[in-house]
């Protein structure tokens, strides 16, 4: 079955701790990307990439980091994570071209709270 | 860059009526123009596009229609039944080539 796989679903940490939200897909998609959705403010794209080894900063990249070693996967790393960034934050992938020229293919989100 | 405005926020509606969002965009190059469907619990599903080289684009009761001179698009569903109750985003896709999202409409159809 087609899919974006993300895991943890729900997460709930501490200030400063480090984590990972890991993302992958099965379609053999280019271009992946991280959203967080938070109400009243639809879905923000935090990075994207391209192709592999292509990363770069969508609107709100500040806290986050990610890397595109492999084609499939698309990890997002919170290095010193912040109340701010409580949130539901969704992978989505698609074909080729980015965002903006074809169907976004979405995981089922990760809830994070951050205390 | 893009920024695209939707409304309402919330809808309710009666089951078999009508409902419809709008959305307002404000990059006059954008040219891709895709709703998606966010069920609870669930990511968003894309259910209709459209591109800027046409008025008006239906799927059984899902419709878009967009109005390039003003710089809207608009999402109908007629007919409306229990499982169309979903968040609604609207999205535009600016000359770079990225998609901006709306802030969501939740449609809520009561029997």
């Amino acid at each position: 079955e087609a899919q974006v796989t993300q895991n943890p679903r729900y997460l709930i940490t501490v200030t400063g701790k480090k984590l990972t939200v890991t993302c992958s897909q099965n379609m053999n998609h280019e271009y992946m990307s991280w959203y967080r959705q938070d109400p009243g403010l639809g879905l923000r794209q935090i990075y994207y990439s391209m192709n592999v080894e292509v990363t770069d900063k969508g609107d709100v990249p500040e806290g986050y980091k990610v890397s595109r070693k492999e084609k499939r996967n698309f990890p997002l790393i919170l290095e010193s994570p912040s109340p701010n960034q409580t949130s539901l934050y969704f992978c989505a992938s698609s074909l080729s071209g980015g965002a903006g020229t074809g169907e976004l293919f979405f995981g089922e989100g990760s809830r994070l709270t951050v205390l | 860059g893009e920024n695209v405005e939707q409304h309402p926020s919330t809808l309710s509606v009666q089951e078999g009526d009508s409902a419809v969002i709008k959305c307002t965009y404000s990059d006059s190059a954008s040219n891709y123009f895709p709703w998606y469907k966010q069920e609870l619990g669930k990511g968003p599903q894309l259910i209709i596009d459209i591109r800027s080289n046409v008025g008006e684009k239906k799927d059984q009761r899902i419709a878009v229609t967009l109005n390039k001179t003003a710089k809207h698009f608009s999402l109908h569903i007629t007919e409306t039944q229990p499982e169309d109750s979903a968040v609604y985003f609207c999205a535009a896709s600016d000359s770079w080539g990225k998609l901006q999202f709306g802030a969501g409409t939740q449609v809520v159809v009561t029997p």
